[in-house]
């Protein structure tokens, strides 16, 4: 079955501690990405990633750094979490005929 | 720049049809895509037209003109289970920009 897997499904963390997001896809697909989803602002790109070792910025990269050593797998990495970057986290996989996301990642900083 | 525009909000009956508009200014263009979103959950793929036209997928259809850059979803015969947020985005080369959704209500 085509999966895209993210982990953890929630997390609460305290501002400055380094934490990492996984994203993992069992499709092959050479293009992944990763979304925030905040009320009234919609999905927002953060970064994405055309190959293995090829990534690029989305429209809001600031405070996140990502990688992609192998193509199934696509974590974000925050650095230094901060309250503003509480939000829902989408992984992405595809093409042009389409995406398919993961379940979402629900982050709360305090 | 780029902008996507969608209604906020909606409203329909089950069994009618409703039409969510979508517009966009873009300074690339790849295709347009339509996703369904329920509450917390992940967007769900519904279309992709990339020539001007209508595209039909069952009770979903989805018409683009490039020129006007304007785009609509249609559902027909709608059912309680499609209240949920309509998600118009354009592709652009490895980005996808999504606006911010239409929330459809579909009442009894």
């Amino acid at each position: 079955e085509a999966q895209v897997t993210q982990n953890p499904r929630y997390l609460i963390t305290v501002t400055g501690k380094k934490l990492t997001v996984t994203c993992s896809q069992n499709m092959n697909h050479e293009y992944m990405s990763w979304y925030r989803q905040d009320p009234g602002l919609g999905l927002r790109q953060i970064y994405y990633s055309m190959n293995v070792e090829v990534t690029d910025k989305g429209d809001v990269p600031e405070g996140y750094k990502v990688s992609r050593k192998e193509k199934r797998n696509f974590p974000l990495i925050l650095e230094s979490p901060s309250p503003n970057q509480t939000s829902l986290y989408f992984c992405a996989t595809g093409g042009a005929w389409g995406y398919t996301f993961g379940s979402g990642t629900r982050l709360t900083v305090v | 720049g780029q902008n996507i525009d969608q209604p906020t909000e909606m409203t329909a009956t089950e069994g009618a049809i409703v039409q969510i508009n979508c517009t966009y200014q873009t300074s690339g263009f790849n295709g347009l895509f339509w996703y369904q979103q329920h509450a917390g959950e992940a967007p769900t793929f519904l279309s992709y037209n990339v020539l001007d036209g209508l595209e039909e997928k069952g009770r979903f259809s989805s018409f683009l003109s490039r020129s006007k850059g304007y785009s609509y979803l249609l559902l027909k015969e709608l059912q309680m289970k499609d209240s949920a947020s309509y998600l118009c985005a354009i592709g652009n080369t490895g980005k996808l920009i999504f606006g911010q959704g239409t929330t459809l209500q579909v009442k009894p």
